[in-house]
């Protein structure tokens, strides 16, 4: 069936450095990339999403990549700061079917 | 605008039980989902509604769990018998159809089995 993975589960930073989580999807028919950024205690909240007629977008200090030949798509955030902390998970639509399927997260640490 | 509301935040009952959960999307949202995630996991979809019809249920244990939309609003999970495996969060989402922008999230429902 559909799939997403994604890499790596865990990333520690310094402060003030990059952070780059990648992710790879299985349905060819999927063209909506979004990105949802998940704090203790809440739900998912949507940060940055990417179509597939875009090959990169960005908002301020974060942007998304996107190859649709390696149906691989990543998550750049620059300047990280310690309030970026948090599991972030990629995901990708269900062709057609109109929900989304989730990568299992990457817990990203930043120490100030 | 008022977010996804989902109650009770925590539920712990024994294997066994049965629970309920609750949800009310964003107001003019048609499409509701409820998903599961498991501690360290990504959520995983259990159904999805489009007004009160059921669009996919293709990964809900029907056996045990079953859900309902029933004026297209307010949706209910179910779960009977709970196993110890069922400890998740269960979060539902909302948005317009086909308005992925719109997919909004709950605060979730945490259930704990013992």
């Amino acid at each position: 069936g559909e799939n997403v993975e994604q890499h790596p589960s865990t990333l520690s930073v310094q402060e003030g450095d990059s952070a780059v989580i990648k992710c790879t999807y299985s349905d060819s028919a999927s063209n909506y990339f979004p990105w949802y950024k998940q704090e203790l205690g809440k739900g998912p909240q949507l940060i940055i999403d990417i179509r597939s007629n875009v090959g990169e977008k960005k908002d301020q200090r974060i942007a998304v990549t996107l190859n649709k030949t390696a149906k691989h798509f990543s998550l750049h955030i620059t300047e990280t700061q310690p309030e970026d902390s948090a599991v972030y998970f990629c995901a990708a639509n269900r062709g057609s079917q109109g929900n989304l399927i989730f990568g299992k997260g990457t817990k990203l640490s930043v120490k100030p | 605008e008022a977010g996804v509301a989902q109650s009770p935040r925590y539920k712990i009952i024994e294997k066994r039980q049965s629970v309920a959960f609750w949800c009310n999307p964003i107001s003019g949202h048609a499409t509701l989902y409820w998903y599961q995630q498991i501690l360290g996991q990504g959520p995983k979809l259990l159904i999805q509604f489009q007004n009160n019809g059921v669009v996919d249920d293709s990964q809900l244990p029907k056996d045990r769990f079953s859900a309902e939309r029933l004026k297209g609003v307010d949706s209910t999970l179910k779960i009977q018998p709970a196993k110890l495996e069922d400890s998740a969060v269960y979060l539902c989402a909302s948005n317009y159809v086909r308005d992925w922008r719109g997919y909004t999230f709950g605060s979730g429902t945490r259930l704990t089995v013992v």
